[in-house]
């Protein structure tokens, strides 16, 4: 089994705040790794995936970075609105013959204050 | 409207009758995976298909069987449920193991 981790596992911020989620995984036999965000009462929804060393991916004021040789991705929210609180996952593939198997951390509740 | 979705969404059961939770998708997609999601242990993969036939083990799939007869669906089966099954589950879809999930809708499940 993957080891996925999160920190931290929760975060309180006042809006307007601009903060970052790390999650680290093992950097050998890499795959893919996957950021979600996840609303109460809802699905998980897809914000990125990356697979390169370096690679940064942006969607509005969201944005996330990868490094695969040292095993960790960074997600950044800037200028936090309440209605980015929410639980962010992130998940990696194993590498190899197992690339289809999917490996979650426990996640980052954000909570951001009005 | 591209979606996956499953059925029952709320199912409450007894311990050992065998029940099946369905997932249909409708996105051509080839991968398919299903999750169940447990206070403090996060999701964690019970099985996957990467194509029709094809299917395999996740990290938890202890108590689970699944098929994957044709492409658009990938139904969980509890041939003997017991309480320890109790969770929420869901199922998702992509074009490949390393591509964007899409996620149904989830499905409550109780076993007394």
């Amino acid at each position: 089994i993957l080891n996925v981790e999160q920190s931290p596992q929760s975060l309180h911020v006042q809006e307007g705040d601009s903060t970052n989620f790390t999650c680290s995984f093992p950097s050998s036999n890499f795959y893919a790794l996957h950021w979600y965000r996840w609303e109460t009462a809802k699905s998980p929804e897809a914000l990125f995936v990356m697979t390169l060393n370096g690679d940064e991916k942006k969607k509005g004021r969201i944005s996330a970075t990868l490094n695969t040789k040292e095993g960790y991705s960074y997600l950044y929210i800037k200028g936090s609105q309440p209605e980015d609180s929410a639980t962010y996952l992130c998940a990696s593939n194993a590498g190899g013959t197992s690339y289809g198997k999917l490996t979650f951390g426990q996640g980052t509740i954000l909570t951001v204050h009005p | 409207e591209a979606q996956v979705t499953q059925n029952p969404r709320y199912l409450i059961t007894v311990t050992g009758k065998k029940l099946t939770v369905t997932c249909s998708q409708n996105m051509n997609h080839e991968y398919m995976s299903w999750y169940r999601q447990d206070p403090g242990l996060g999701l964690r993969q019970i099985y996957y298909s990467m194509n029709v036939e094809v299917t395999d083990k996740g990290d938890v799939p202890e108590g689970y069987k699944v098929s994957r007869k044709e492409k658009r669906n990938f139904p969980l089966i509890l041939e003997s449920p017991s309480p320890n099954q109790t969770s929420l589950y869901f199922c998702a879809s992509s074009f490949l193991p390393g591509g964007e999930q899409y996620f149904g809708p989830g499905t409550r499940l109780t076993v007394t």
